[in-house]
């Protein structure tokens, strides 16, 4: 089993849509969750972390955790074609704090 | 602004050479890392550092080797370059592990 699993994709979705990307993490004492975007040729940019159960919203994005599940969420609300991008899920690794473990990401298409 | 620098953005190399990627970054970070990045298997660290001369292993530093002589620099070191390790390479850096800042990426291929 991987340690975080994201579905790689494509999700297309329309302009104004909502998209929805998951992932699960296979750690139970994982405590600190992240999404990160990467644009096609860039480097990752940190988008949002969340460290608690329930939502966590800013601006479009909202990250959903449970830990309970295991399951982690983004929610991008009113898509843009500039959101098309890789979205990585990173989870800490709770025996050793400075390391991120990464999903293999899930490439979002937004389409006009 | 923040930033972290790799030496090169794109490295052809040749099959048993030694390579050095570096790593400068001006935000005076204690923590450095060093991943890979392929097609279908995202980001896997290969090592990463936490203070000048300390390092640890990562998921996959097997091949691998890293230098840091001073905060600011981390360098990876493949001993012997093979094609299995044609890949992307990203250096990050962070100061309390909320957020990693990314270089820009070496390219590197062995032929």
């Amino acid at each position: 089993q991987k340690e975080v699993e994201q579905n790689s994709g494509p999700l297309s979705v329309p302009e104004g849509a909502i998209a929805s990307l998951n992932c699960t993490y296979s750690d139970r004492g994982s405590q600190s969750f992240f999404w990160y975007r990467q644009y096609s040729g860039k480097s990752p940019e940190l988008i949002m972390f969340i460290y608690s159960n329930g939502d966590k919203e800013d601006g479009r994005f909202t990250a959903q955790l449970n830990k309970a599940s295991q399951y982690v969420s983004l929610l991008i609300r009113d898509s843009q074609p500039s959101d098309s991008a890789t979205y990585l899920c990173a989870v800490r690794n709770p025996r050793a704090a400075s390391k991120l473990t990464f999903g293999t990401g899930t490439r979002l298409q937004v389409t006009l | 602004d923040v930033k972290v620098t790799q030496s090169s953005r794109y490295l052809v190399k040749r099959t048993g050479e030694k390579v050095f990627l570096e790593c400068v970054q001006d935000m005076d970070h204690e923590n450095m890392f060093w991943y890979r990045q392929d097609p279908g298997l995202g980001l896997r660290l290969i090592y990463f550092s936490y203070d000048v001369k300390m390092k640890e292993k990562g998921d996959i530093p097997e091949g691998y080797s890293v230098s840091r002589e001073k905060k600011e620099r981390f360098s990876l070191i493949l001993e012997s370059a093979s094609t299995n390790q044609t890949s992307m390479y990203l250096c990050a850096s962070t100061g309390t592990a909320e957020k990693l800042f990314f270089g820009s990426g070496t390219q590197l291929s062995v032929l």
